[in-house]
């Protein structure tokens, strides 16, 4: 399978531990994104990579959310100190910027409960 | 912020049916319009791309328009299936590298 790839799928946890994603994007990628959704709403942009660059982060990303993408290939999503209004699906994105079409391919997600 | 709505939040139609899913949004300075649809719990899967210079693609029984000047696309979906049941979200690009989304139209086929 070539596709975007997430783990863990499903992960809980209790308040105030510390919790990391892992994404692979699509081997060609040079863009790598991370969004979170909770229920009955669209994903919300967090922040993206250009090969091993963050260019950009959401003030959705408060200082307990660091992410992290070593040499332009996989990325990890750290969160410190889970908070309850952390629970959300965590969904992360690649794509290939070609001239101006930059179609984002999704993988699985990382389910997060906090309890 | 670039407000994305979807219309109707949700939808049911029997199978064999044309269907119309609108999307609008509030800035017309958008880079591409991406539809995409989503089955529960799970992520999102790609559907359509289509560029601010384009006004329609197609892929199979998917066709998606896109109108600038009103702010409007458009996904139609040919002769339903109940496979097609799932969650079809809208999202615009006006930034270069963040999808703005909509909360999506729920759509269920019934046999």
């Amino acid at each position: 399978d070539t596709g975007v790839s997430q783990d863990p799928r499903h992960k809980i946890t209790k308040r105030g531990q510390n919790v990391t994603f892992r994404c692979d994007p699509i081997s060609e990628h040079n863009r790598l994104y991370w969004y979170r959704q909770t229920l009955g709403q669209g994903p919300e942009f967090l922040t993206y990579f250009q090969n091993e660059a963050q260019l950009e982060k959401s003030r959705l990303l408060s200082d307990r959310f660091s992410a992290e993408r070593p040499k332009g290939s996989f990325s990890t999503l750290e969160i410190q100190r889970t908070e309850q209004g952390d629970s959300a699906m965590y969904l992360c994105a690649s794509s290939l910027l070609l001239d101006r079409a930059n179609e984002q391919y999704f993988g699985p997600g990382t389910r997060l409960t906090v309890t | 912020k670039q407000e994305v709505t979807q219309i109707p939040a949700a939808l049911s139609v029997p199978e064999g049916e044309n269907l119309v899913l609108n999307c609008s949004f509030t800035d017309s300075a958008i880079y591409n319009l991406q539809w995409f649809r989503q089955d529960p719990g799970k992520g999102l899967t790609s559907l359509l791309l289509i560029q601010s210079s384009q006004r329609e693609q197609t892929s199979g029984r998917l066709n998606a328009s896109l109108d600038k000047s009103s702010g409007r696309s458009t996904l139609y979906i040919a002769a339903s299936q109940p496979g097609d049941s799932a969650t079809y979200l809208c999202a615009e690009e006006n930034s270069g590298y963040a999808l703005n989304f909509g909360k999506g139209t729920s759509l269920l086929v019934t046999p």
